[in-house]
C-alpha cells in the first residue's frame, strides 16, 4: 500500500470554479503534512502547509482530517495559472513522503 | 542564480556506465536529499544526509550510492546503470529542524536521465 494516495484526476474545470481534492495516508505517526505544486516536468514547489485547523492562503483552502487520515485542498475562482500536478506530501521525521499528484488543467 | 542547481539537467548513457549527478546549494541548508520521480509514482527517496558526516538510505538505495563532499554539494551515482533506472531525479535541500517541526525542502531543476 503506498504511503499517500491521491485521485491523479486530470481535473479539468472552468476559470471561475472551485475545485477540491482529497489524499489518504497510511501512516499515522506522519507529523505534518503539506501541498506541494509541480509545474510540467519541473521542481516542486511547496504550495502550503496543512494543519489540524484547516488553513487558507488566498484562494486556497487546506483541511487536515487526523481521525480518517486524509487532507484535502480547496481552490476557490480557479485561475489558468492554477494548471498543475498538486502533489499531497507527508512528513515522518523529517523525511517526506509523497503522492503521485492530482492533475488540475483550467480553461479559459 | 537558483538557490539549487543539478548537474548535468539531462543524460543519456547505455546500460552499464557509471553515472554521477550532482548537486550544489547556496542556501546554508545542513540536510540534503536525493529522489526520483517516475510517472504515477510521485517522488520517492533514494538518499539523504543531515550533515557532512551523516548519509543514510531512503526507500529504493539500491543500485546508487551518493557522497557528501561539502555542506552545499551532494553527489549521486549509479555504479552501473540499468534502463529501469530511467528517471527525472531531484535534489533537494532543507534547514535544520528543531524536534517536531519541519523545514521545507527546496528542490533543484532535475536531472533527466535516459539509460539505455
Amino acid at each position: 500500500r503506498k504511503e499517500v494516495e491521491q485521485d491523479p484526476g486530470p481535473f479539468n474545470v472552468p476559470e471561475g470554479a472551485t475545485v477540491a481534492f482529497n489524499c489518504t495516508y497510511s501512516n499515522s505517526a506522519s507529523q505534518s503534512f503539506f501541498w506541494y505544486r509541480q509545474d510540467c516536468r519541473k521542481e516542486p514547489k511547496l504550495l502550503m502547509s496543512v494543519y489540524s485547523s484547516g488553513n487558507e492562503d488566498g484562494r486556497f483552502t487546506a483541511q487536515l482530517n487526523r481521525a480518517s487520515q486524509y487532507i484535502s485542498l480547496l481552490i476557490r475562482d480557479s485561475k489558468l495559472s492554477d494548471s498543475a500536478t498538486y502533489l499531497c506530501v507527508v512528513n515522518v521525521d523529517y523525511k517526506l513522503s509523497f503522492g503521485a499528484g492530482t492533475t488540475v488543467t483550467v480553461r479559459a | 542564480d537558483a538557490d539549487v542547481t543539478q548537474t548535468p539537467r539531462n543524460r543519456i548513457t547505455k546500460t552499464g556506465k557509471r553515472i554521477m549527478l550532482e548537486c550544489s546549494q547556496t542556501k546554508g541548508h545542513d540536510r540534503m536529499y536525493w529522489y526520483r520521480q517516475d510517472p504515477g509514482l510521485g517522488l520517492r527517496l533514494i538518499y539523504y544526509s543531515f550533515d557532512v558526516k551523516d548519509i543514510n538510505k531512503g526507500e529504493i538505495s539500491d543500485g546508487y550510492s551518493v557522497s557528501r563532499q561539502a555542506q552545499a554539494k551532494f553527489s549521486l551515482s549509479l555504479e552501473s546503470a540499468i534502463p529501469n533506472q530511467t528517471a527525472l531525479y531531484f535534489c533537494a535541500t532543507s534547514d535544520t529542524g528543531t524536534s517536531g517541526t519541519y523545514n521545507e525542502q527546496f528542490f533543484g531543476p532535475g536531472t533527466r536521465l535516459t539509460v539505455l
